[in-house]
Formats: structure tokens, sequence, C-alpha cells
């Protein structure tokens, strides 16, 4: 069984510019979730999509974006960066229930804005 | 607004007692509890889960007690072994999707 693997480990990137993180999730899992995790804070859920569609949304701006393929693969992508979006980005699966699920975390990309 | 809370920032045990770990709930609709372990350049490991129609579930070493009336669930360790030290999150959701997290309490099991 593979676990949920995200790419890059680590990125630099400068104000304004986009990013593209991506997240493979755990076989057998068709839900892919994303968390922005600050220092010293705990994970905050971004979005999550199930059936390549969003499926529940957090409170972030829209240039925070998404997609999951047929494969259950997933990107977050983020438009115009901004200092305060330095942080680590967890991606996380499951399978659909409607409720009572346990998302299982990849080890998180970490992104610096310069 | 954190609609999740563990007060407590860290927490030091010595092996072989017991870590207790606390988390309070402001939000009375969560009714799934669930805690995770994280490794400093890990993402955070599932631990235990507890539905809301429970009040203890148990698995192992570790055990997860729900008091719904005072909206408090905690996790017990027993017993502590260094390889427990780790900052610990507890998360809850209403839904099944998104999942409410604490800021985290790091535990610390002396030897």
């Amino acid at each position: 069984e593979t676990g949920v693997t995200q790419s890059p480990t680590h990125l630099i990137k400068t104000r304004g510019q986009q990013v593209t993180l991506r997240c493979s999730s755990q076989s057998g899992h068709n839900t892919v979730s994303w968390y922005q995790q600050a220092l010293g804070q705990g994970p905050q859920f971004i979005f999550q999509y199930y059936r390549e569609e969003e499926n529940g949304r957090g409170n972030f701006p829209p240039r925070f974006s998404g997609l999951q393929f047929p494969n259950y693969s997933s990107e977050l992508n983020v438009n115009a960066l901004e200092l305060d979006d330095s942080a680590l980005y967890l991606c996380a699966s499951s399978l659909f229930r409607g409720r009572g699920e346990t998302q299982y975390f990849g080890p998180g990309t970490r992104l610096l804005v310069l | 607004d954190q609609q999740v809370k563990q007060n407590s920032p860290s927490l030091s045990v010595q092996e072989g007692r017991i870590s207790i770990l606390n988390c309070d709930y402001t939000n009375s609709m969560f009714d799934y509890f669930l805690w995770y372990k994280k490794y400093p350049a890990e993402g955070p490991t599932f631990l235990i889960s507890i539905s809301s129609i429970k009040d203890k579930n148990e698995d192992g070493r570790f055990t997860v007690f729900l008091n719904k009336s005072a909206k408090h669930l905690s996790l017990h360790i027993v017993p502590s072994q260094p390889g427990d030290s780790a900052v610990y999150f507890c998360a809850a959701t209403p839904t099944g999707n998104q999942f409410y997290f604490g800021t985290g309490t790091s535990l610390t099991v002396i030897p």
C-alpha cells in the first residue's frame, strides 16, 4: 500500500509569483484535502476534492485553487503569492464516507515566499 | 475563531508514567474526533479516533476519552515511551470533510 506523497518537498518563491504543489493520494482513497500549517499553528483547512469536484472550502481567498485528476491525485495552485503564504502545505487523502472518515497526511511541502 | 483548543503548548513526562493530553472544542456539531502525532519534517500521523456516540476508545497504549457535555477530549498514553516524544494535534469534524485542528501539544518523554 502506497502512502500519500507530495512534491516538491521545499520551494522558494518571490511575492507575486504563482506556485503549483502536487499530491498523490494513498491507494484506494478517492478524496484529497489540502491544509496550510503556519509556524506554531495547527493545520488550517483549505479545500477538499472528491470525484474531481470541490467538496468543501475553508476561509481562503480564490487565489488558492485546486484540481483533482481521474487517478485521484491533486494539485494546489496559489496565485499572486504573498509573504503570509509561507507555510507547510499538507495534503491528506481519505475514502469518502460522508462522515467519520480518517484523513491520512503526506509529508508536506514547505513554501517560503520572499 | 479557534474551534478546537489545546491550551497546553508543552508537556514533559517521565518514561513509564502516564501522559495526558487535553483538548477542548466549542462547536456542538462536531461528531468525530481524532488525534494525530507529528514528528519534525513529517506530516501528521493518525493515532486514534472516536465517534460522538462513544465516550472511550482504546488502541494499545493509547486511549481517547470524550466528554460531550464538557466539550472536552483527552488522550492518555500508558506507559509513555521516549519514542512518543512528538507534537500531538487533536482534530474534530462535523461533516467528515473539513477537519478543525488544535494548535498542538509538544510531548517530551524523559528517559
